[in-house]
């Protein structure tokens, strides 16, 4: 990975609300995009995933949106729950290829 | 599947010693990683691995040493253990997703302070 060494930004948001976090990629060559969260004290675990041939993918309560023109990222929660508060990843990588890129983070606090 | 196993979680070493981080994954994944994280910092990664007998420098290896004589094993080695090296070591192996993605599987991290 070649993460930027910098204090992540945080993003808070009140419980039921939506949640919208941003990341800017760097690599067009990228086949894949990648949401991952970490929870405090664990290890990054994948959430989502979306190909560069897509704009939109929906999960369980999460959506991803590629907007390749501007390389830019973002993950899309609805009626944020104590249980997003974490810290949250993107990732760009390829097909065939091994070394993954991650961002920066952003963390999701969640107000009562 | 256990997923990825890491041992110690926890260790606190003092200027100049050495220890061996282990690291264990039973998906028969070929691709290994080791990444540290600083507090409040994101993920930098360490080495990787692209099959057994194979490994390869990332971006912040100076200090370490790793070694991968099966698929499932990936030891990360700190020979001189300095200050700068107290982190959170997380251990990662790389498998395929419904989407079609290589997703990175972690391990629950290593905590480790030098004093």
């Amino acid at each position: 990975g070649e993460s930027v060494g910098l204090h992540l930004p945080t993003l808070s948001v009140q419980e039921g609300d939506n949640s919208i976090i941003n990341c800017a990629y760097s690599n067009s060559a990228s086949d894949y995009f990648i949401w991952y969260k970490q929870e405090s004290g664990k290890g990054p675990q994948f959430i989502i995933d979306i190909r560069s041939n897509m704009d939109k993918r929906q999960g369980q309560r999460v959506t991803v949106l590629l907007n390749k023109t501007v390389k830019h990222l973002s993950l899309q929660i609805a009626a944020t729950q104590p249980g997003d508060s974490a810290v949250y990843f993107c990732a760009e990588t390829y097909t065939g290829g091994f070394k993954t890129i991650f961002g920066a983070g952003t963390r999701l606090f969640v107000k009562a | 599947n256990a997923g990825v196993t890491q041992t110690p979680k926890f260790r606190i070493l003092k200027i100049g010693q050495s220890m061996t981080l282990q690291c264990t994954q039973d998906m028969n994944h070929n691709y290994m990683y080791w990444y540290r994280q600083d507090p409040g910092m994101g993920l930098k990664l360490i080495y990787y691995s692209v099959g057994a007998g194979i490994t390869d420098k990332g971006e912040v290896p100076n200090g370490y040493n790793v070694s991968r004589s099966t698929t499932e094993d990936f030891p990360l080695r700190l020979e001189l253990a300095a200050p700068s090296q107290t982190s959170v070591y997380f251990c990662a192996s790389e498998g395929g997703t419904s989407g079609g993605a290589n997703t990175q599987y972690f391990g629950p991290g290593t905590r480790l302070t030098v004093l």
